[in-house]
């Protein structure tokens, strides 16, 4: 099995600032890449897949990037309602894996 | 608009099964793959199952193989999760998601979950 590891386990950031989140697979997997949004209470929401696609209505301040085993989740200026859990997940081979989270946390 | 709602959650004893449903709405449900994900209590998300638009490829993890089954009726554009020999590790929150235009892989449309507690 694919292993994902996310780095940092939470960050905390003030509204405006620039977020960046990591991922790493254990094993090339290409730009089979999916980003996830969840907020307490609430079912996981796909804001990238592909690594760098951004998913219909995310707003443009969410980018992503990365190939291979190395991957980034931007957020441009956190907004107020982008404090939440942030999943990655690789879509390269079954079964599905995803990392751990990052929590975002208001400074 | 795409809505999945689950439905058949409870709390069982371990070992016991149980039936956990999903119907579909807002789109065609027979031109996607669907999967289950569950999440325990205050975890992170883990992939159970998922099944190919026409029941030729179905997969699972190996956390649940052997216990669980998933299956489709696409004439009532419903998802099925069957699960059996029930542990206490499998309390967790069941959700029904959409594979995507994009691939099958992603999840692009996720229910609000069904809750299964198995507790003695």
């Amino acid at each position: 099995d694919i292993q994902m590891t996310q780095s940092p386990s939470s960050v905390s950031a003030s509204v405006g600032d620039r977020v960046t989140i990591t991922c790493r697979a254990s094993q090339g997997i290409n730009s089979w890449l999916a980003w996830y949004q969840q907020k307490p209470g609430k079912a996981p929401k796909l804001l990238i897949y592909g690594a760098s696609s951004l998913q219909t209505g995310v707003p443009s301040r969410f980018s992503g990037s990365g190939s291979g085993t190395d991957f980034t989740l931007t957020i441009s200026s956190l907004q107020p309602e982008d404090f939440a859990i942030y999943y990655c997940q690789q879509a390269n081979s079954f079964p599905l894996t995803f990392g751990g989270g990052t929590k975002v946390e208001i400074k | 608009e795409v809505q999945l709602v689950e439905s058949g959650g409870g709390l069982v004893q371990p070992g016991r099964s149980l039936r956990l449903s999903c119907a579909a709405s807002g789109f065609t449900f027979d031109d996607y793959a669907m999967h289950w994900v569950r999440q325990g209590p205050g975890k992170g998300l883990e992939w159970v199952s998922g099944i190919s638009w026409n029941n030729d490829k179905i997969v699972y993890a190996d956390s649940v193989k052997g216990r669980f089954t998933i299956s489709r009726d696409n004439a009532r554009n419903s998802l099925y999760l069957q699960v059996n020999s029930l542990r206490l590790e499998d309390t967790a929150l069941y959700y029904c998601a959409k594979g995507g235009d994009s691939g099958w892989k992603n999840l692009d449309s996720w229910g609000q979950g069904t809750l299964v507690t198995v507790s003695s």
